[in-house]
């Protein structure tokens, strides 16, 4: 499979505990947002790299979230202390227009 | 700021019906914009551009700047094009961050 890979696809966890997820782009790919959705919703654009470096990050994004692009190719998205309030669907994209299948992250 | 709007939650249509989901915008510069298309149990995967000005699986999509709209035709749908479809504006310049609209569930009944 030549598309972009999320992992884990889902994730339980306990409140105030910290959660990592990876996303593996498409390889020839530069760009690669982070977006969370949550039901009812279209995508909420979170955070995008070119290469290795964050460009831009959302006013969502609290300083519990952090992400990464080490060399450039695949990419984390930590957080920190999770809360109820972070349950959602975290999709990764490669390019702009090609969508993982999303991890979904529930917080008891 | 930019925005896009849905005002549909959800459609229901039968069969050969046209369909006609509503998407409309808000922003200052030249905009971008993209039907996206989920089924069900599959994910987010681009359905059309309005730069591309084709016809994808029967759907066409019209920029219209006056009245800021983008929606989402079909003369005649069919079973298989129920899914979620979200509207999305990409903004232009150095920095292309997608602004999603809420999206439409469309049901298409035999």
């Amino acid at each position: 499979d030549t598309g972009v890979s999320q992992n884990p696809r889902h994730k339980i966890t306990k409140r105030g505990q910290n959660v990592t997820f990876r996303c593996d782009p498409i390889s020839e790919h530069n760009r690669l947002y982070w977006y969370r959705q949550t039901l009812g919703q279209g995508p909420e654009f979170l955070t995008y790299f070119q290469n290795e470096a964050q460009l831009e990050k959302s006013r969502l994004l609290s300083d519990r979230f952090s992400a990464e692009r080490p060399k450039g190719s695949f990419s984390t998205l930590e957080i920190q202390r999770t809360e109820q309030g972070d349950s959602a669907m975290y999709l990764c994209a490669s390019s702009s227009f090609y969508f993982g299948p999303g991890t979904r992250l529930t917080v008891l | 700021a930019q925005r896009v709007t849905q005002p549909e939650k959800l459609l229901s249509v039968f069969k050969g019906a046209p369909v006609e989901l509503k998407c409309n915008y808000s922003y200052s510069g030249s905009p971008e914009l993209f039907w996206y298309v989920q089924y069900s149990r599959q994910r987010l995967q681009l359905l059309l551009r309005h730069i591309s000005r084709e016809s994808i699986k029967g759907f066409t999509a019209d920029l219209n700047k006056g009245e800021t709209s983008f929606h989402l035709k079909k003369p005649f749908a069919q079973e298989e094009d129920s899914a979620m479809y979200y509207c999305a504006l990409g903004s232009s310049g150095g920095s292309y961050i997608p602004t999603f609209g809420r999206g439409t569930s469309l049901i298409v009944h035999p």
